[in-house]
């Protein structure tokens, strides 16, 4: 079946745009999550999705960063004014019932 | 923050087992321990999980010591694929909440 898909996979933008970053979980899923890898970093956390509770946004960096989950599937990250320190690979994952996560091939992106 | 603590590189020789340490002395009763690795360029990838026991699956072994402040996850017998930064992480699976931190992980090279 098909996993999680990302797109794009590759943004490149220029500093002050803002950029849309979609997810697709694996259908059924009902947790989301959205981490956050700069080069050589490890996994930052951003927001989580479940159900239909109200997200856990404690990890956004900033309040250019926002997410949504729109009917309980398809996930977009949207940062506005983008800078140079918000260049990292964006990573999207999905689990069933708490169960193990699966991730996303992530997005790209570059900050000019 | 991340609950877990890992050395941040090792070595292994191809062949060999592959022993990676993690300590969670903070880890509470209804919290599982996972491992995923990230090999370079992709998304994270689900390894193994446990609470109390030990377990074993075709990629790998997990053994948790009985006051289940650190674990091992052992790779049998190590190959060049397998060269990733692996990491451990605990999760709180509440009915409702299944917020995922991860840590910086470690850093494994197998050496040929």
């Amino acid at each position: 079946g098909a996993g999680v898909s990302q797109s794009p996979s590759n943004k490149v933008t220029e500093k002050g745009k803002d950029v849309e970053l979609r997810c697709d979980p694996i259908s059924g899923h009902t947790a989301l999550y959205w981490y956050r890898q700069s080069l050589g970093q490890g996994l930052e956390f951003l927001i989580y999705f479940q159900g239909n509770s109200a997200p856990d946004k404690s990890g956004l960096p900033s309040d250019r960063f926002s997410a949504e989950r729109t009917g309980g599937s398809v996930s977009t990250l949207t940062i506005q004014r983008t800078q140079q320190e918000d260049s990292a690979v964006y990573l999207c994952a999905s689990s069933l019932n708490r169960g193990e996560q699966f991730f996303g091939p992530g997005t790209r992106l570059t900050v000019l | 923050d991340a609950k877990t603590t890992q050395p941040p590189s090792m070595d292994c020789a191809e062949g060999r087992a592959a022993n990676l340490p993690c300590n969670h002395s903070t880890i509470s009763g209804n919290e599982y321990v996972y491992w995923y690795r990230q090999i370079h360029s992709q998304g994270p990838q689900y390894i193994i999980h446990g609470l109390k026991n030990n377990e074993t699956n075709e990629m790998a072994s997990l053994i948790i010591t009985e006051d289940r402040k650190s674990s091992t996850l052992i790779l049998p017998h190590a190959t060049l694929r397998d060269t990733a930064v692996y990491y451990c992480i605990v999760r709180l699976m509440k009915t409702s909440y299944d917020k995922v931190i991860f840590g910086p992980g470690t850093s494994l090279s197998v050496i040929p």
